[in-house]
């Protein structure tokens, strides 16, 4: 079992364009959330989504963010038209059934923006 | 709304010291709490975990406990050593919502051989 797989680890991008961030739970797993970790802060919460539905959105910002979950394939968190302040490491979890169940972290993917 | 806070933010110590981190929450009704290590550039490794009706836990040289009715949690190392460095991270579940941890900014730990 090789884990919650984000990729790519490292994303670099121009101011305005657009960053997908893609996350591929563990096996098994039909749940997935996504945190941000600003410099210096502790992660803080973005969204939490179950197959091909969002059932918490409370931590994504209104407007350029969006994510899905779809029914084959990874998660998708996607930023357009990112800036300076996008900049932070992206980290997904995964859980077969809500935390109460237990959950893994992925490693994370650093977005940097130019 | 759940606000979770370490102190201090980083801490300096020589290879063989014992020290704890500390960890406080402003809401108590939390489903658990759990002690996570983070290195450069990686991901979350979780050191420990504690239930709401549980006070503390233990694992090697690592020992957290929990005052759920002061919000309060601490971390324990015993002997620390330089693989030890890396940051701390506490984080709650709260009993309302089993779906989102509310992290701490985390405790920088540097020790020195």
């Amino acid at each position: 079992n090789a884990g919650v797989m984000q990729n790519p680890r490292h994303l670099v991008r121009r101011r305005g364009q657009e960053a997908r961030l893609r996350c591929s739970p563990m096996k098994g797993h039909s749940h997935v959330y996504w945190y941000r970790q600003l410099p210096e802060e502790g992660l803080k919460f973005m969204v939490y989504l179950q197959k091909e539905n969002i059932i918490d959105e409370s931590g994504m910002p209104k407007e350029r963010f969006s994510a899905e979950f779809p029914k084959e394939g990874p998660s998708i968190l996607r930023i357009q038209q990112v800036v300076r302040g996008d900049s932070a490491a992206y980290f997904c979890a995964s859980s077969p059934g809500g935390f109460y169940y237990g959950y893994t972290f992925g490693s994370g993917t650093r977005l940097t923006v130019v | 709304k759940q606000e979770v806070t370490q102190i201090p933010a980083a801490l300096s110590v020589p290879e063989g010291e014992n020290l704890v981190l500390n960890c406080s929450f402003t809401d108590s009704a939390i489903y658990n709490l759990q002690w996570f290590r983070q290195d450069p550039g990686k991901g979350l490794t979780s050191l420990l975990l504690i239930q709401s009706s549980q006070r503390e836990q233990t694992s090697g040289r690592l020992n957290a406990s929990l005052d759920k009715s002061s919000g309060r949690s601490t971390l324990y190392i015993a002997a620390s050593q330089p693989g030890d460095s890396a940051t701390y991270l506490c984080a709650v579940l709260p009993l309302y919502n089993f779906n989102k941890f509310y992290f701490g900014s985390g405790t920088k730990l540097n020790v020195k051989p």
